[in-house]
């Protein structure tokens, strides 16, 4: 069965990055897109961007332009998120999903909650 | 690009039918014609109820249905069950590879 499991949960200073994980299986990983969705505390989803699993490529929001960057790993089937400059507003549970054609997320990582905090 | 507007909440008693909106804007590059919808239950992650408008993925009741005109998608459940709770998202492929989601309903079930 598909499975998307993240990282664990993350605390961090004003001004530090984040990187999380998101390791994917009972599929094939290059066959895919991982999308990068974030809900802040008592919001809505958020969409971030997306990695390609097959050839890496990326396409972000607009806003994080500048401060985000997803990759992946073929080898070990794990998508990536690192986020740089935060601020308290980047406090939120971090998403990773999968699309199929032609574009609904149709598996979703459990969250990884990342807190921005002194 | 802005997000598709959903009603903030909605409810009805177990047993009615409740349908959610989603409507976005000529000009924000949507395709209405690959919308989806998720559930979400407090803490969880959001489950993918409706892809394509109206189909329903396997293990989805059929008392979830989806429908558009125009731009505007909807989303219904009828015979509400206290299960279907939740908080429910809309979400299309905009323009440039881009993907939106709608800000979000909470139905509530009476």
């Amino acid at each position: 069965q598909v499975q998307l499991v993240q990282s664990a949960a993350e605390v961090k200073e004003p001004g530090a990055s984040v990187k999380v994980s998101c390791k994917a299986s009972g599929y094939t990983f290059t066959g895919n897109y991982i999308h990068w969705v974030r809900q802040a505390p008592g919001q809505g989803l958020e969409w971030m961007g997306w990695v390609d699993g097959n050839r890496g490529g990326t396409k972000y929001a607009q806003r994080f332009q500048g401060r985000i960057t997803m990759a992946r790993d073929t080898s070990i089937s794990t998508a990536y998120i690192e986020l740089s400059r935060l601020t308290s507003d980047d406090t939120a549970v971090y998403f990773c999903a999968r699309t199929s054609w032609p574009g609904q997320f149709d598996y979703w990582g459990q969250g990884t909650l990342v807190t921005v905090s002194s | 690009q802005s997000a598709l507007t959903q009603p903030p909440s909605a409810s009805g008693s177990p047993g009615q039918s409740v349908t959610i909106s989603c409507t976005g804007t000529s000009s924000d590059g949507a395709d209405y014609n690959y919308v989806s919808w998720y559930q979400q239950h407090p803490g969880k992650a959001p489950k993918l109820m409706i892809y394509e408008v109206t189909k329903r993925p396997s293990g989805v009741p059929d008392r979830f249905s989806g429908s558009q005109s125009g731009n505007t998608a909807s989303l219904t459940v009828s015979g509400l069950q206290a299960e279907d709770e939740a908080d429910y998202y809309c979400s299309s492929k905009a323009g440039s590879n881009n993907w939106v989601f709608g800000g979000g309903t909470k139905v509530t079930v009476l």
